[in-house]
C-alpha cells in the first residue's frame, strides 16, 4: 500500500527564516509526486509535480526536490503570505488515486 | 486556465433533505474526482469518473450518489446524510491520458453542514 509521511506536522518561522518541509513516501512505481498548498477553508492549490529522482522545480520562494524515498519543499526567505498547509501526494502507475500525507501547517510570523 | 468551479460554496441541510453539489470544468479534462476533507485532515478520495464512467468508488455509503452527465460536469447527490458527513467536499479534474502529467486541479470546495 502506498504511504506518505510529512514532517514536521507544524512549523512556525520568522519572516525571512528559510527552512524545509519533508515528505517521505513508499509507492509501487512512482508516476508522480505532487505538492499542493491549501489555505483554510479552500481547495488545494497545485504547486509542483516531480517525476523522477534528481528532479527539481522552483517557483518564487519555493523549491521542490525529489529522491527515491523523499521529497523536500524548501522555502527561502518566507513571507507571511506563505502561511498555509502544504500537502504532499503520490500517484502510482496504473492508479488514478492520489495518496496524500497529513500535511505541514506553516506559519510565518512578521 | 486551471479553474474548477464548485457550487454552492456553503450548504446547510437536515438529515431528511435531498441536495446536490455541482462541479464544472472547461479544461477538456476527462477524469473528475470527489473528495471529502475533515478539519486538519488530508482529502479522502470518494469517487473517480474517467471518460464519464465511474472507475473508482472508495466504499462510500449509498447516501452519496455521484453523477457525471457529460465530460465537463460532475454532481454529487446527497440524501439522508448524518451529522458526521459534515465536511469540505472537494472536486478535482485531470487529463489522465497525458504521459507524465495527470495533475489534479481542485475547486474551492463546498462547505457542508448536516444538522
Amino acid at each position: 500500500e502506498d504511504q506518505v509521511t510529512q514532517s514536521p506536522e507544524a512549523l512556525r518561522l520568522q519572516e525571512g527564516e528559510s527552512s524545509s518541509l519533508n515528505c517521505s513516501y513508499t509507492v509501487s512505481g512512482l508516476r508522480g509526486l505532487f505538492w499542493y498548498r491549501q489555505d483554510p477553508g479552500k481547495g488545494p492549490e497545485f504547486l509542483f509535480t516531480l517525476y523522477s529522482a534528481g528532479e527539481e522545480k522552483e517557483k518564487e520562494r519555493l523549491k521542490a526536490t525529489l529522491t527515491k524515498k523523499e521529497s523536500f519543499l524548501h522555502i527561502t526567505a518566507p513571507k507571511p503570505e506563505d502561511s498555509a498547509t502544504y500537502l504532499c501526494a503520490v500517484q502510482a502507475f496504473g492508479n488514478e488515486k492520489l495518496t496524500f500525507g497529513t500535511g505541514t501547517r506553516l506559519t510565518i510570523i512578521p | 486556465d486551471t479553474e474548477v468551479t464548485q457550487t454552492p460554496k456553503h450548504l446547510v441541510m437536515g438529515m431528511t433533505n435531498k441536495k446536490s453539489l455541482k462541479c464544472e470544468q472547461h479544461m477538456g479534462h476527462r477524469a473528475m474526482y470527489w473528495y471529502k476533507q475533515k478539519a486538519k485532515k488530508p482529502p479522502e478520495l470518494m469517487f473517480v469518473y474517467s471518460y464519464e464512467k465511474l472507475s473508482i468508488n472508495e466504499s462510500v455509503p449509498s447516501r452519496f450518489s455521484p453523477e457525471c452527465p457529460n465530460s465537463s460536469l460532475l454532481n454529487l447527490h446527497l440524501h439522508a446524510l448524518q451529522p458526521e458527513d459534515s465536511a469540505l467536499y472537494l472536486c478535482a479534474s485531470s487529463h489522465p491520458d497525458r504521459l507524465a502529467k495527470n495533475i489534479q486541479y481542485f475547486g474551492a470546495g463546498t462547505r457542508l453542514s448536516v444538522l
